[in-house]
């Protein structure tokens, strides 16, 4: 059975500070893994994806298969970060799996 | 930028009720995906739909659920006999396929179920 585990609930950075928020996964086939973000009033939307290996925002995840992570980190958060995250497993057909979700805060 | 809207944003139903929630995917995507999150609870998949039918569905989805697409926009959760229990906000989501594609999600209806 898939898992998905964010394990900090709440995550409070000064701005400027860097910012790291966990992600672990348990799935037995190939993962393929997101991250998304839902700002205050607003719809859950796609920050990243392992396969596009790119940059938003700021933002970038690698995934490590033998540690099965996929931390979301970036080098100088800002007041405009703070947001809920979700790690994300695209399992089945194509339905995302969800963690919990890490409440970010950007303390300016 | 074409967005997924559902309604209606807020909606109160008494124990046992039926109720149906509503959803626009965006106009050319082909995928259709219901997923609820219980208050403090993490999101979780429904169903998914193409083609006019189920393509997948979890443990939640049980008999008291049933989806439809009733015409070439809409894509509507049914619950047919509501429980406290089914209080929660129910997402929607649509993609134009299923390799490689990101899910676009609605805004979610908040139902309270009293």
């Amino acid at each position: 059975a898939q898992r998905v585990t964010q394990p900090e609930k709440l995550l409070s950075v000064f701005k400027g500070a860097p910012v790291e928020l966990k992600c672990n996964y348990s799935y037995s086939g190939s993962p393929e893994l997101f991250w998304y973000v839902q700002y205050s009033r607003q719809r859950l939307q796609l920050l990243l994806r392992h396969i596009s290996r790119e940059s938003i925002k700021g933002f970038t995840a690698d995934l490590n298969k033998g540690e099965t992570s996929f931390h979301l980190k970036k080098p100088f958060a800002q007041e405009e970060d703070s947001a809920m995250y979700y790690c994300a497993l695209k399992t089945g057909a194509n339905n995302l799996f969800f963690g919990t979700g890490t409440r970010l805060t950007v303390i300016p | 930028e074409p967005e997924v809207t559902q309604t209606p944003s807020h909606q109160v139903t008494q124990m046992g009720q039926e109720v149906i929630l509503r959803c626009v995917p965006i106009s050319n995507h082909l995928y259709f995906y219901w997923y609820r999150q219980i208050l403090g609870q993490k999101v979780e998949f429904l169903v998914s739909f193409y083609n006019n039918e189920i393509s997948e569905k979890s443990e939640i989805f049980d008999d008291q659920f049933s989806v439809e697409r009733p015409d070439g926009s809409n894509f509507t959760l049914k619950i047919r006999s509501t429980k406290l229990e089914d209080s929660a906000m129910y997402f929607c989501a649509s993609t134009p396929g299923v390799l490689g594609y990101e899910q676009y999600f609605g805004p979610g209806t908040r139902l309270t179920v009293t």
